[in-house]
């Protein structure tokens, strides 16, 4: 049991490129998260879906877009990289019985 | 004002001792509460949730006071390997799909 996993792990982005972060899960959770977390703050809300076909903004999700064509992948679309978006970004999901999230590792990117 | 705020520390304590946390959270409506644990450039993993008559796990126990809007961690004979960030989460209740992170208090703790 993989639980979430996320590629690439690190990734350095020139700015105005962009690139797509991937998330799996194996869990068959319905909702999944994606969260950005700069130096010494806590994570903010990206986007989230409930299931497939489903998405919705979260707090900051200007420059992002997301997509959800099953239940396991929730991949995040950074268009038109900027040095802003330099963060570690996590992906999270959980099932509809508890609110628990399981986390994945984190992809650090880094926009210059 | 934040949804979720905690002291960011960082708290330095030796080997054995007690130490608590804090996070207030603003909105009387949430619905679910947790701590995580955060290692340096890790992901954050559950250490705990947190129900309203409270709960305990070995060493760890959290508390609710939804009267004063705070969640609590102890933290008992504390070991070097619990040094880590603690993030306390809140779901709101208005929005049940949305959590709101802390920053994290940092625990050191000191041989």
């Amino acid at each position: 049991n993989a639980g979430v996993t996320q590629t690439p792990k690190f990734r350095i982005l020139k700015i105005g490129q962009s690139m797509t972060l991937q998330c799996t899960q194996d869990m068959n959770h319905n909702y999944m998260y994606w969260y950005r977390q700069d130096p010494g703050m806590g994570l903010k809300l990206i986007y989230y879906s409930v299931g497939a076909g489903i998405t919705d903004k979260g707090e900051v999700p200007n420059g992002y877009n997301v997509s959800r064509s099953t239940t396991e992948d929730f991949p995040l679309r950074l268009e038109l990289a900027a040095p802003s978006q330099t963060s570690v970004y996590f992906c999270a999901s959980h099932g509809t019985e508890a609110y628990e999230q399981y986390f994945g590792p984190g992809t650090r990117l880094t926009v210059t | 004002r934040k949804e979720v705020e905690q002291d960011p520390g960082p708290f330095n304590v030796p080997e054995g001792a007690t130490v608590a946390f804090n996070c207030t959270y603003s909105n009387s409506a949430s619905q679910s509460f947790f701590w995580y644990r955060q290692d340096c450039r890790k992901e954050p993993k559950l250490l705990m949730s947190v129900y309203s008559s409270g709960n305990e796990d070995g060493r760890f126990t959290a508390q609710l006071n939804r009267a004063s809007q705070y969640i609590s961690l102890l933290i008992r004979d504390s070991k070097l390997s619990d040094s880590a960030t603690y993030l306390c989460v809140v779901n709101m209740g208005y929005n049940f799909n949305k959590f709101y992170f802390g920053s994290g208090t940092k625990l050191n703790v000191k041989p």
